[in-house]
């Protein structure tokens, strides 16, 4: 069975300064992996995904992520946040195909953005 | 514009009522999907289906069920069974294997 963990339910950086929001996943095959953004009462916006195509992944809004097999983490960075990155953040794993069966999510993260 | 859209966008339940959440898509996507969030719990699927008429449970159906009569419409009902119906669901599609899913914008389900 896959699983995600995203370490730490809350995360608060300075503006400006680097956003780092971490996750592990579980999953007996090469897995696909995906960041989804979430702000209050909406749905989710996909920032990036991996699939195996290359291990940097850029995504949008100024976010990347990097797949390390060895460490089975896909943190999510950001080089320099902005108050608008202040939003729920949500890892998401799939060994079927790249969601075919539904995706498994982590608990999320809120990223507080202090001015 | 393409997208998924959900109503309504806040529902209110009685006791044993069964009601019933809209989902629809123009995106022309195979395979639909409903998910459950709780506050700290992420997204947990509900159901999930690949093609018209066929429709697969996910890691919390009891208390659910679903129809796939069109391509277009997969409806959720949440049916009296489920004790527990408060929290925000959420429908998505997507094209096929490796493409990614486009959620709609929720529903807010609350219990009077």
């Amino acid at each position: 069975a896959q699983s995600v963990t995203q370490l730490g339910s809350h995360v608060s950086v300075s503006e400006g300064a680097l956003v780092l929001l971490r996750c592990n996943y579980s999953s007996s095959v090469p897995p696909y992996l995906f960041w989804y953004v979430q702000y209050p009462n909406q749905g989710l916006q996909l920032l990036l995904k991996y699939t195996s195509a290359a291990t940097l992944v850029k995504g949008i809004n100024g976010f990347e992520a990097e797949f390390k097999k060895s460490e089975t983490s896909f943190h999510l960075t950001k080089p320099s946040a902005h108050m608008s990155d202040a939003a729920e953040y949500f890892c998401a794993v799939s060994d079927s195909g790249g969601g075919a069966d539904g995706l498994t999510f982590g608990k999320g993260t809120h990223l507080i953005i202090q001015p | 514009d393409g997208g998924i859209t959900q109503s309504p966008k806040y529902l209110f339940r009685k006791e044993g009522q069964n009601v019933t959440l809209s989902c629809e898509q123009n995106l022309n996507h195979d395979a639909m999907y409903w998910y459950r969030q709780d506050p700290g719990q992420g997204l947990r699927l509900i159901y999930y289906s690949q093609i018209v008429n066929d429709f697969q449970k996910g890691d919390i159906a009891e208390g659910y069920s679903v129809s796939r009569e069109k391509k277009e419409s997969f409806p959720l009902t949440v049916t009296s069974a489920q004790k527990n119906p408060t929290a925000f669901y959420l429908c998505a599609s997507t094209g096929g294997a490796g493409e990614t899913q486009y959620f709609g914008p929720g529903t807010r389900l609350l219990v009077l």
